[in-house]
């Protein structure tokens, strides 16, 4: 069965710093990959995804993510974050033949003015 | 609109109660999921479906049950069985395309609380 790990759980980060946050998961097929985000109070919404081409996905709000098939890894990224990027990330990974969406534990980010 | 709807938003029981909580969605999307949200574990599968009258058991299944006898919609009762209900629950859809489902949509959410 397939499991997700998000290996931070919370980060701290000043404005205009970059981000990067790890995602691994486990499964040797084929796997579609999601990150979401979930700001305070409000509902889950779609960062980015990875289906198939190109391992470098660019999302919404500046963000973009790397799918790197030999270490199982979608760490998103940002170079410059603002305060309005504080929220909960959570990496997903939908593999296929098991049709059903993994989620992680999720890294609450903070980001400081 | 189109989207998905959770209802209540905030939901009370006593314990030993059964409650349902309500999921509907107009997308026309095949697949189905309810999660449980709790501080620190993320996201967690209760159960999923791809089509109508069909369903399975996701990662936290005990203590809960569902239906899916309509296509837009996906209650989950939250049985007496369930030993620590109070909880976030999430619904979400998505397109089921072969092997591979899109991106899943998500509700607001009800927040359950059993006293």
């Amino acid at each position: 069965a397939q499991s997700v790990s998000q290996h931070n759980h919370h980060v701290i980060l000043s404005e205009a710093a970059s981000l990067e946050l790890g995602c691994n998961y486990s499964y040797g097929g084929t796997v579609n990959l999601f990150w979401y985000v979930q700001y305070p109070g409000q509902h889950l919404q779609l960062l980015l995804k990875y289906f198939s081409g190109d391992p470098l996905v660019k999302g919404i709000k500046g963000f973009e993510a790397e799918f790197i098939k030999s270490k199982f890894s979608f760490n998103l990224r940002k170079p410059s974050v603002q305060w309005s990027d504080t929220a909960e990330y959570f990496c997903a990974v939908n593999a296929a033949g098991y049709n059903k969406l993994i989620f992680g534990a999720g890294t609450r980010l903070a980001v400081h003015p | 609109d189109g989207g998905i709807t959770q209802s209540p938003k905030y939901l009370f029981r006593k314990e030993g109660q059964n409650v349902t909580l309500s999921c509907e969605q107009n997308l026309n999307h095949d697949a189905m999921y309810w999660y449980r949200q709790d501080p620190g574990q993320g996201l967690r599968l209760i159960y999923y479906s791809q089509i109508v009258n069909d369903f399975q058991k996701g990662d936290i299944a005990e203590g809960y049950s569902v239906s899916r006898e309509k296509k837009e919609s996906f209650p989950l009762t939250v049985t007496s069985a369930q030993k620590n209900p109070t909880a976030f629950y999430l619904c979400a859809s998505a397109m089921a395309g072969g092997d591979r489902n899109t991106e899943a949509f998500f509700g607001q959410g009800t927040r359950l609380t059993v006293v």
